[in-house]
């Protein structure tokens, strides 16, 4: 079966650096999205990795390594509004988004 | 940017009734639009993935009965949810991409909150 997973919850200090793990296992692959998620609102896309290796984008990363079927978010300068949950999404050969089941990010001051 | 619409935010019915959704593109032509539930706490599941002018894809469990799609024009698809019951309280969330395959990007409506009395 088609499987992702990451960490349910993860607390980090403002101003830190937090890394987010997800892991996949899916029926092919077209690609891994990262969406952020307030509570209560819909996703907000973040980054989309297709090729091995670092995508930066200002205080976010997104990292990919298909052999492994690993991909990282690395969130730098944490500010309180980074406080949401960060959701790993993969599109499989069918071009079909499996999506993982968050990680809760709180931010302590 | 693209964006995607949803109507109403949020509804409060009795058990029993049916409730529309509204998911609306904007600023552009959504060829595909995606269903999605969110229970509290969980991982979006996708619904049913329906493209204009053609039936709706259902995802295995969902009856296609009970949450009928009609994607009408290539601005506006809805999801009316039959007969609703408590446990079809939920966040409904809808998105939108402009094509059928390859990498298309989602474009994600703000949600609507379901809760059935």
């Amino acid at each position: 079966g088609q499987n992702i997973d990451q960490p349910t919850e993860m607390t980090a200090t403002e101003g830190a650096i937090v890394q987010i793990n997800c892991t996949y296992q899916t029926s092919g692959f077209n690609g891994l999205f990262w969406y952020q998620q307030h509570a209560g609102e819909a996703p907000t896309f973040l980054s989309y990795n297709v090729l091995d290796g670092l995508e930066e984008k200002g205080r976010f990363s997104s990292f990919l390594s298909r052999s492994k079927g690993y991909s990282y978010l690395l969130l730098k300068e944490l500010q309180m509004k980074d406080s949401a949950s960060y959701l790993c999404a993969v599109m499989d050969s069918n071009y079909q988004l499996i999506w993982g089941a968050g990680t809760k990010l709180i931010i302590k001051p | 940017g693209a964006v995607v619409s949803q109507h109403p935010s949020w509804v409060i019915c009795k058990s029993g009734t049916s409730v529309k959704i509204e998911c609306r593109s904007l600023d552009f032509q959504a060829t595909t639009m995606f269903w999605y539930r969110q229970f509290p706490k969980q991982s979006l599941m996708l619904m049913a993935t329906s493209n204009e002018g053609s039936k709706a894809t259902y995802e295995q469990g969902v009856e296609k009965d009970k949450f009928l799609i009609n994607h009408a024009s290539l601005t506006l698809s809805t999801l009316t949810v039959t007969s609703a019951h408590p446990e079809d309280s939920s966040f409904y969330i809808c998105s939108a991409t402009t094509g059928t395959s390859g990498f298309n990007e989602q474009f994600f409506g703000p949600g609507t909150r379901l809760t059935v009395l």
